[in-house]
């Protein structure tokens, strides 16, 4: 079970880049790498996904070293909105077994006027 | 199309007594799995349900217990409750299927305050 290791807190000011890296030593060849936002008191929801690489949608991009052991979520010029927690999330396909999703502590990030 | 419905949204228990909670999944999603959260521990993973069973189980005590209905509606059980259970209970749906991987869909949360 790949445990994720990310920091507990980042403040950026508007207008910014964000990167959010994630630690995953032990990752296994059939995880994925999800990254989910969380807003006080709201269930986390869905930013982005990838395998390998890099991965780009409206919102961030995730980067992904060929070794796989960490991650990098992106967040362009983000905004006072973007403020929340950030949890990267390890896991592979439900392939007949059993599937524990693990979630660590999170990244709060504070964006900052 | 529907998003996860938790309920209810907030309730409030008195130690020793229980409480269920309910999650309606998305429409065609058959895995339901349930989650504590509280400001120390983060999201803890307490159990995984896909059709009617119960598949993973976290490092919670057997006072906590869930089920799941042919039409994939799950509910979770905490029965003689502490203070120690007072968070937020998060439930999330997925297809549960077994090619690629499965982004999970957050319910709301019921906030759960044992006085």
């Amino acid at each position: 079970l790949a445990k994720t290791t990310q920091p507990i807190s980042m403040d950026s000011y508007e207008g910014q880049e964000v990167n959010i890296t994630c630690s995953h030593n032990n990752i296994a060849t059939n995880d994925y790498i999800t990254w989910y936002q969380q807003f006080p008191s709201q269930g986390p929801r869905f930013i982005i996904q990838g395998y390998k690489t890099k991965v780009t949608n409206e919102v961030a991009s995730l980067f992904i070293p060929a070794d796989r052991k960490s991650s990098t979520l992106s967040l362009p010029r983000v905004s006072l909105s973007d403020t929340a927690v950030y949890y990267c999330l390890v896991g592979g396909p439900y392939s007949g077994g059993y599937q524990k999703v693990t979630f660590g502590i999170g990244t709060k990030l504070q964006v900052i006027p | 199309k529907a998003g996860v419905t938790q309920t209810p949204r907030y309730l409030i228990k008195t130690r020793g007594q229980q409480v269920t909670l309910s999650c309606s999944p998305i429409s065609g999603h058959r895995s339901v799995s349930w989650y504590q959260q509280t400001p120390g521990q983060g999201l803890q993973f307490l159990f995984e349900y896909f059709s009617e069973t119960q598949r993973n189980k976290g490092n919670f005590p057997g006072r906590f217990s869930g089920r799941q209905f042919s039409n994939s509606r799950s509910e979770m059980n905490v029965s003689t409750l502490e203070l120690g259970d007072s968070a937020l209970y998060l439930c999330a749906s997925t297809s549960g299927s077994v090619a690629g991987a499965n982004v999970l869909t957050f319910g709301a949360g019921s906030r759960l305050t044992v006085l």
